[in-house]
């Protein structure tokens, strides 16, 4: 079975600076997906960014950007010039791309302040 | 266009009785996932339904039960309910099938319930 792992509960950042958040998972699928989702207080779970494991690439979506390392099963999401709209809880996910809807495994999450 | 809309938003019941969520999800949407969130955990993958019926399960008991509708709307059931049921659940609908690509997973607000 998959399994992800995010090692911070909690991170902080100042506005306008640059945080990075962790993530790693566990799999011996080769074809896979994996995706980082906000979670505001409203707990409405909101795609962030996604990262297809057979792009070498690395996953941009405007102010967020990814550093996925294959080898190493490792998935960070970086989030630049950090706003205090960004302050949410940011959850790591993993899905299986054998088939069409496969359910997601999600990380217990990373507790995200923003200080103005 | 209305996305994925649960109810209700919170409820309390007492243990050993059974408690009825329910979600419709985004228009276009064919296939409807549960998932169930505990406090400071990450969703867990509770089950799938797919043309009426039920397509994968994760790692529930028997208790855990559903229903889809002709409409795709779908019920989550609980019986003999427990405390450690208290948790969000999440409801996210997707089209069929959709490649694993996670771009079309739409998350509602879920249902708080606490068993009390």
């Amino acid at each position: 079975a998959q399994t992800v792992t995010q090692s911070q509960p909690e991170m902080s950042v100042q506005e306008a600076e640059t945080v990075t958040l962790s993530c790693t998972y566990d799999t011996s699928e080769s074809d896979y997906y994996l995706f980082w989702y906000k979670q505001p207080p409203s707990r409405q779970m909101i795609l962030v960014i996604r990262q297809e494991a057979y792009k070498q690439q690395n996953a941009t979506e405007n102010r967020f950007s990814v550093n996925f390392q294959k080898a190493a099963k490792s998935f960070s999401l970086k989030i630049s010039d950090s706003q205090l709209g960004d302050a949410a809880m940011y959850f790591c996910a993993y899905r299986s791309a054998l088939s069409g809807n496969t359910p997601l495994v999600f990380g217990k999450g990373t507790r995200l302040s923003v200080i103005a | 266009d209305a996305g994925v809309t649960q109810s209700p938003t919170h409820l309390i019941k007492t243990r050993g009785q059974q408690v009825t969520l329910r979600c419709s999800p985004k228009s276009g949407h064919d296939t409807v996932s549960w998932y169930q969130q505990a406090l400071g955990q990450g969703p867990q993958f509770i089950f799938q339904y797919y043309e009426e019926e039920e397509r994968q399960r994760g790692n529930f008991p028997d208790r855990f039960s559903g229903h889809q509708f002709p409409n795709y709307s779908s019920e989550l059931n609980v019986n003999a309910l427990l405390l450690g049921d208290s948790a969000l659940y999440l409801c996210a609908s997707s089209f069929f099938p959709d490649m694993g690509s996670g771009n079309t997973i739409y998350f509602g607000e879920g249902s708080w319930l606490t068993v009390v």
